[in-house]
């Protein structure tokens, strides 16, 4: 079964500065695999997501992740964060057939 | 515009009550998921369905319970039985059951114990 860590459950950085998240995946396959945004008391949104091709994939809101099959990684970056991309990032891989499994998420702060 | 719409956005339930949540879906979406969120844990899946008149458990389905009468509508009833209800219900549809589909989800439900 597929399996998703997000190692860090808190990242600040200041405004203006580059932004990775990082995004651990466990399935034996090619996944599927999805970045989402959630802000404080709403929904997810999709960020971007990756099926095959290339291994860079552009976003939403000026995101970008590369998924990197040797290090069973899909780091999600941004190389300059606003006060408004503070939120909870969840990463999440699927598979056909399968449900999504979601990580437990990383809360960005954006100190000014 | 299309969408996920959920509701009520805040409700509260009595010891010994069952409660239902609202999940309306206008996206022509064949599967539908119902997931709780609690702080540090993620999204954690209750029950889904990959079309109507059928639904499967999710991981931790003990003391809820859905129904999928039509396409569009997925409601969720906290039953009793569920002793520890306070969180925050998201709900969420796919195009088809695969996944390598995105899920597309509502602004939530937020329960709590009176």
């Amino acid at each position: 079964a597929q399996s998703v860590t997000q190692p860090d459950i808190h990242i600040t950085v200041s405004e203006g500065a580059s932004l990775e998240l990082r995004c651990n995946y466990s399935y034996g396959a090619t996944p599927y695999l999805f970045w989402y945004v959630q802000s404080p008391g709403q929904g997810l949104q999709l960020l971007l997501k990756y099926f095959s091709g290339d291994t860079l994939v552009q976003g939403i809101k000026g995101f970008e992740a590369e998924f990197k099959r040797s290090q069973s990684s899909f780091n999600l970056r941004k190389p300059s964060v606003h006060w408004s991309d503070a939120a909870e990032y969840f990463c999440a891989v699927g598979a056909n057939g399968n449900k999504l499994v979601f990580g437990a998420g990383t809360i960005l702060r954006v100190k000014s | 515009d299309g969408g996920i719409t959920q509701s009520p956005k805040y409700l509260f339930r009595k010891e010994g009550q069952n409660v239902t949540l609202s999940c309306e879906q206008n996206l022509n979406h064949d599967a539908m998921y119902w997931y709780r969120q609690d702080p540090g844990q993620g999204l954690r899946l209750i029950y889904y369905s990959q079309i109507v008149n059928d639904f499967q458990k999710g991981d931790i389905a003990e003391g809820y319970s859905v129904s999928r009468e039509k396409k569009e509508s997925f409601p969720l009833t906290v039953t009793s039985a569920q002793k520890n209800p306070t969180a925050f219900y998201l709900c969420a549809s796919s195009m088809t059951p695969s996944g390598n589909q995105p899920q597309h989800f509502g602004d939530g439900t937020r329960l709590s114990i009176l």
